[in-house]
């Protein structure tokens, strides 16, 4: 089946640093991967479509600056929190369409990235 | 946009039956899914509805009613492993976008 590999899974940096996050296509291309915020106990929210060869997509209220995105390659995608700062801290779930089940086009998560920032 | 409800927190005995509602009202509709979380990890892929009735796969099966805005997910049989959070995602038109509710906390007690 369809795998995304997600990479680091905990991170802990100090405010102001930058921070990159990967997301993997391991068996299968990816044109266009999406990427979560998840905080304790609450639902995934999109922030944004990351679109190989092109700009990203980013929902609305999602700085685009703060959080860049990089989709160099039909198998990665790169997330990077630039300038962290505490309220940053959070979990961030990348997401890629590779299995088809049903007739759906069924998207697999990533394991998840555990960004605290001190 | 999109509103998607499901109840915070639910409680049932191995071997028991849970159903785990969702409504959703979505500027678009184009599918909805069922993932399943434990905690810290990846959601996983459970069930997909996209026309009107039940799914069934082994212990989980899935309904849809799309004029109701409406669907559940039924877990039988229930097993320890079961405990987790149960997500209901509504798929928009034109695109592979998932919105998400907040997730339905399941534990499963001996």
């Amino acid at each position: 089946g369809a795998v995304v590999s997600q990479h680091p899974s905990r991170v802990i940096c100090k405010s102001g640093t930058s921070v990159k996050i990967e997301c993997r296509s391991l068996d299968f291309q990816a044109t266009t991967m999406f990427w979560y915020r998840q905080f304790p106990k609450k639902s995934l929210m999109l922030m944004a479509t990351s679109n190989e060869g092109s700009k990203a997509t980013y929902e609305q209220g999602v700085e685009k600056d703060k959080f860049l995105i990089n989709h160099a390659s039909l198998t990665l995608s790169t997330l990077t929190v630039t300038s962290a700062h505490p309220e940053d801290s959070s979990f961030y779930i990348c997401s890629a369409g590779g299995t088809v089940a049903f007739g759906a086009n069924v998207l697999t998560f990533g394991a998840g990235s555990r960004l605290t920032v001190l | 946009g999109q509103n998607i409800d499901q109840p915070t927190e639910m409680t049932a005995t191995e071997g028991a039956i849970v159903q785990i509602n969702c409504t959703y009202q979505t500027s678009g509709f184009n599918g909805l899914f069922w993932y399943q979380q434990h905690a810290g990890e990846a959601p996983t892929f459970l069930s997909y509805n996209v026309l009107d009735g039940l799914e069934e796969k082994g212990r989980f099966s899935s309904f849809l009613s799309r004029s109701k805005g409406y669907s559940y997910l039924l877990l039988k049989e229930l097993q320890m492993k079961d405990s987790a959070s149960y997500l209901c995602a509504v798929r928009g038109v034109g695109d592979y976008k998932l919105s998400f509710g907040a997730g339905t906390t399941v534990t499963v007690r001996a």
